[in-house]
């Protein structure tokens, strides 16, 4: 158990709604990173936020959104889904916004559009 | 731009024989080179991580990696291989020269230990 968090573990929607990814970081950790991973892309990384303020962007879609909370919680926001937006979503984080340091993972939220 | 390859999609080896999962990296300047695993329906876990100093970097449940600065690459190996190490390996990479970096991750190698 790496200790971040990922509610919910599973989502089934329709094509053209919203939805709302939660993530809960480690204790103490204050950067919280976003991933998308799929079959055909393999993982690619979403977002990053350290301390609720953005700090590097990845192959995010317009689409898509994030925040981080002051509680250090973060949301990843979907919008207007697509079949293609079908995924798994891994939630990671890590004390600092250091370079060097590893991440640890969330088990993920595997996010089905039909 | 940085970038890494995982040249090998899969690796099956015997149960007993040592294991090596490649990894070929580029970047505009000094690395920080990371693998994971993951087993399946889990998140990646941290393995082990090449910053600076010894080129030979241990990590955790006896895998190791060695950073080769002219062959820009940092290989994943194992003495002797387990069935419980069968899972999907990724290498990572991120620019330390960079002011915003991202961390990169290669397209992961699966490795099969056959009994």
């Amino acid at each position: 158990d790496s200790g971040v968090t990922q509610t919910p573990k599973h989502l089934i929607t329709a094509t053209g709604q919203r939805v709302t990814l939660r993530c809960s970081p480690r204790s103490g950790d204050l950067s919280v990173y976003w991933y998308q991973q799929s079959l055909d892309q393999g993982l690619q990384f979403l977002i990053q936020y350290y301390n609720g303020e953005e700090r590097a962007k990845g192959n995010i879609l317009e689409r898509f959104s994030a925040q981080q909370f002051p509680d250090l919680h973060s949301e990843l926001n979907l919008s207007s889904l697509e079949l293609g937006d079908s995924a798994l979503y891994f939630c990671a984080s890590s004390p600092r916004d250091i370079d060097s340091y590893e991440q640890y993972f969330g088990p993920g939220t595997r996010l089905t559009v039909t | 731009a940085q970038s890494v390859a995982q040249p090998e999609d899969q690796v099956n080896v015997a149960e007993g024989n040592p294991l090596t999962v490649k990894c070929t990296y580029s970047v505009s300047g000094n690395p920080y080179l990371f693998w994971y695993v993951q087993y399946p329906n889990r998140g990646l876990q941290f393995l082990l991580k090449y910053i600076t100093g010894d080129n030979l970097v241990k990590g955790s449940y006896g895998f190791e990696a060695e950073f080769n600065k002219s062959q820009t690459s940092f290989h994943l190996k194992k003495p002797s291989a387990l069935v419980s190490d069968s899972a999907l390996y990724f290498c990572a990479v991120r620019d330390r020269g960079s002011s915003a970096s991202k961390i990169i991750f290669g397209s992961g190698t699966r490795l099969s230990i056959r009994p």
